[in-house]
Order: C-alpha cells, then structure tokens, then sequence
C-alpha cells in the first residue's frame, strides 16, 4: 500500500541531544513537508520541500534541520537549539503537478518527549 | 499573512444528529482552497473535503458537506448523522501559496468533537 511512513512513532531524549526523524513515502510525491503539533495550536509549518534537493524553511523553522536526497526521504532533526522540543511531530507529502486540490496526505506522526 | 479561525475548541452532538464546525478565514488572495482534515486520537490527519474558492457549488463528500460563504469568509464543515467514529479532532485549513511543487497549508487551532451514544 502507498502511504508515508514515519518513525519512531514515539522517542525520548534527553535535554541538549540532537534527534532525527525520519520520514518515507512510496507516493511518488514531490513535495514534502513537516510540521509541528502542539495543544491548542494546531499545526506550525517547519521545513518543506519541492523537489530533490531543494528546501525551504516555515514558520518555525529556528533549531531544526532538513535533508531531501532522495524523493522518497525527508527526514528532520531536533537540534539542541530548539527550545522546546517535545511536540507531535507530523510528516506530510503532495503530488506536485495534475492535483486539483493539492491536498497534503500525512503520515502518523512521530511524539518527542524530551527529558 | 493568511489566518484561519476555529473558535469552537470543543462541541458535542448526539449520534445521529448534525453538527456543524466553524471555520473563518482571512486572505486578500482571490484565488485560494479550503480544507478540512480529521485527527483521530491516534494521530494521523485524514483528508475530508475540499472547496476552492471559484466552486461555486459547495462540496459535498458523503456525510461531509462544506457551507462555503465567501463574502463572509467562513468555510464550516457540516457532517451529517454523526457516528461515534466521529469523535476525533477537526482541523479546517487553507492553501496558502500555489507553488510549482505542492502546497503551504495554513491550519486553524482545531475543534474537538465528541459523539455521544
């Protein structure tokens, strides 16, 4: 089944270590994107990205970094200059051109407790 | 900058009843679509409807229906003949730049619906 995969589904780190998630899909989609879910505030777009190779930073983007290597792979890390890191993080994908929506499909998210 | 609204942070319906969701947005963009995604308690977003701001019909999906009142900028989700697996949160959103490749999406606080039995 195509989907967008995300892991670890739930992670725990201490204070001042860098994390990494990782995000995968099989849509064959070009853009992808992450955001942040905290209560209460919905969702707080992070990094996205077009195509391979190309990226670019959202409304949160302070102390988090991206790749895009592959067009399958997007993952982000948590750097130990995010203030406050623990939140639900959540992977998303789009096709690029012939949607007419252009909906986001999400993966099932990943929480980040950090200690 | 795009905002979108949600001033109901939580409502309750009784199954099998209908249950309208809030939603107001503000752009000075013409062109632009609204979305409306489902977070159930496991966490995943699940796509709903959509409704672009040149429709003139308002979407329907299923028991989802989407009451598009452009002048007055409100995009409010009505689902019909709720079920009990209707209970999760619900995020309305809009689009807020077309670029070549995919979206930005704007998304609203959310609205915690509970189905009652």
């Amino acid at each position: 089944d195509g989907g967008i995969t995300q892991s670890p589904k739930y992670l725990f780190r201490k204070e001042g270590q860098n994390v990494t998630l990782s995000c995968e899909q099989n849509l064959n989609h070009d853009a992808m994107y992450w955001y942040r879910q905290d209560p209460g505030q919905g969702l707080r777009l992070i990094y996205y990205s077009q195509i391979v190779n190309d990226f670019q930073k959202g409304d949160i983007a302070e102390g988090y970094s991206v790749s895009r290597e592959k067009k399958e792979s997007f993952p982000l890390t948590v750097t130990s200059a995010q203030k406050n890191p623990t939140a639900f993080y959540l992977c998303a994908s789009s096709i690029g051109t012939g949607s007419n929506t252009g909906e986001l499909f999400f993966g099932e998210g990943s929480r980040l407790t950090v200690l | 900058a795009q905002k979108i609204t949600q001033t109901q942070p939580g409502m309750f319906v009784q199954e099998k009843e209908a249950v309208t969701l809030d939603c107001t947005y503000d752009t000075s963009d013409q062109s632009y679509g609204l979305f409306w995604y489902k977070q159930p308690s496991s966490g995943e977003m699940i796509f709903l409807i959509y409704q672009g701001s040149y429709d003139e019909q308002n979407a329907t999906e299923g028991r989802y229906s989407l009451n598009f009142q452009k002048a007055r900028k409100s995009a409010n989700l009505v689902i019909s003949a709720s079920q009990l697996g209707d209970s999760a949160m619900y995020f309305c959103a809009m689009r807020e730049v077309y670029m070549e490749y995919g979206n930005k999406l704007v998304f609203g606080a959310g609205t915690i619906l509970r189905v009652k039995s």
